[in-house]
């Protein structure tokens, strides 16, 4: 199976400013098949992300996603408050899929 | 509006059975594959089971093969999830979720809010 890392594991900023976020895997993920999914506590997780790069229905520009491969980048350009939550990739290109064990992103 | 409404969770013994049913609407359901997805207390999210919309398709996480069965009812928009011979580390909230494809790719771009189950003595 392949096996995503997520770091830093907590990232803490302020509003404004840019996060970057990274998701490693073990292996190639085929055909660039990586999301990424934002978690807020007692909610469920929120599409941001699919095939690396391709932005959900309704979400921001703020959001973008790049990368290929084995290493892939969530940047979040400008900070919104509601932006401080635990954000997970996940590689759906093989069985089984895998996510990542996320990012936390907090105030600071 | 798309709306899932997990059912069917709880408490049950090592060893029991519990099955999980998720309605749907907002959306054409035959239309779209269907997931499982479970996050224990204080974890990440986990695969568990999916199953296309049209084929009825089914995929398992290794964790749960044998012991878990997904299947879906068109007619009635709804997806179940038959848990037997539950342990401990099935504990979790587990979340259905709608994939963006008719055959199942695991990619989920509505949730719904989630079902506990805790398997406990």
């Amino acid at each position: 199976e392949i096996v995503l890392t997520q770091s830093p594991g907590t990232l803490s900023l302020s509003p404004g400013e840019r996060a970057t976020l990274s998701c490693r895997a073990s292996q190639n993920v085929d055909t660039d098949y990586l999301a990424w999914y934002q978690q807020k506590p007692a909610q469920a997780p929120r599409l941001l992300i699919s095939r690396a790069s391709s932005r959900a229905t309704g979400i921001p520009d703020r959001f973008s996603g790049s990368g290929s491969g084995t290493d892939f980048t969530l940047t979040i350009s400008r900070l919104e408050p509601g932006d401080f939550a635990v954000y997970y990739c996940q590689q759906y290109g093989t069985t089984p899929i895998t996510f990542g064990q996320g990012t936390r992103l907090e105030i600071k | 509006d798309v709306q899932l409404l997990e059912s069917g969770g709880g408490l049950v013994q090592p060893g029991g059975s519990l099955r999980l049913s998720c309605a749907a609407s907002g959306f054409t359901f035959s239309s779209y594959a269907m997931s499982w997805v479970r996050q224990a207390p204080g974890k990440g999210l986990e695969f568990v089971s999916g199953i296309s919309g049209t084929d009825g398709h089914t995929f398992y996480a290794d964790s749960v093969k044998g012991r878990f069965t997904i299947s879906r009812d068109n007619s009635k928009n709804t997806v179940f999830l038959q848990m037997n011979s539950l342990r401990a580390e099935d504990t979790a909230v587990f979340y259905c979720a709608k994939d963006i494809r008719n055959s199942w790719c695991g990619v989920s771009d509505r949730w719904g809010q989630g079902t506990l189950v805790t398997v406990s003595s």
